[in-house]
């Protein structure tokens, strides 16, 4: 299968620990997005890149958020000192800018829950 | 905010045509019509995206009214596989790229 991959798909933490999560996206797909999904709510947009570079940040997106993608391929989400509020599905997509429409693909998703 | 209006929920019978409508009265003349459907706890999964023209592919077809103010996803045959929320997004093409914009979608209950 060759589509978005997201790991891990599930994580279990306690408050004020720090998570990390990883994001493989379409091998040829230049941009990357972040979304996050709480219960009941579709979801909603947190940052996303066109290749290494991190074109737009959701006010969502606090301090103790941070994304990177160093190297134009896979991404990685981290969130310091959780907070149970954090709890929600993290979703990435990916794109291939220069397509007509530059199409989201998803990935499962990692779904935290913050105890 | 969401720039399309969905009815909360639909139920359909299994075998028979699914018709989902999506109002986007403020669309503007370079955006398009995604449709995206969600199965309980999986990501979301792209359907089909229009201009102005109706599209149809193998999972479903896509009819834009003329003065593009508002659509209808058809699922030709439901079946319970299609139980899901279905979200419709109105977006640039690629130079507006960017961040998709989900409202609360239509929640169909396909039964037997």
């Amino acid at each position: 299968d060759t589509g978005v991959s997201q790991d891990p798909r599930h994580k279990i933490t306690k408050r004020g620990q720090n998570v990390t999560f990883r994001c493989d996206p379409i091998s040829e797909h230049n941009r990357l997005y972040w979304y996050r999904q709480t219960l009941g709510q579709g979801p909603e947009f947190l940052t996303y890149f066109q290749n290494e570079a991190q074109l737009e940040k959701s006010r969502l997106l606090s301090d103790r958020f941070s994304a990177e993608r160093p190297k134009g391929s896979f991404s990685t989400l981290e969130i310091q000192r959780t907070e149970q509020g954090d709890s929600a599905m993290y979703l990435c997509a990916s794109s291939l800018a220069g397509a007509s429409t530059d199409t989201q693909y998803f990935g499962p998703g990692t779904r935290l829950t913050v105890l | 905010d969401a720039k399309t209006t969905q009815p909360p929920s639909m139920d359909c019978a299994e075998g028979r045509a699914a018709n989902l409508p999506c109002n986007h009265s403020t669309i503007s003349g370079n955006e398009y019509v995604y449709w995206y459907r969600q199965i309980h706890s999986q990501g979301p999964q792209y359907i089909i995206h229009g201009l102005k023209n109706n599209e149809t592919n193998e999972m479903a077809s896509l009819i834009i009214t003329e003065d593009r103010k508002s659509s209808t996803l058809i699922l030709p045959h439901a079946t319970l596989r299609d139980t899901a929320v279905y979200y419709c997004i109105v977006r640039g093409g690629y130079n507006q790229g960017g961040k998709l914009i989900f409202g609360q979608g239509t929640e169909l209950s396909v039964k037997p």
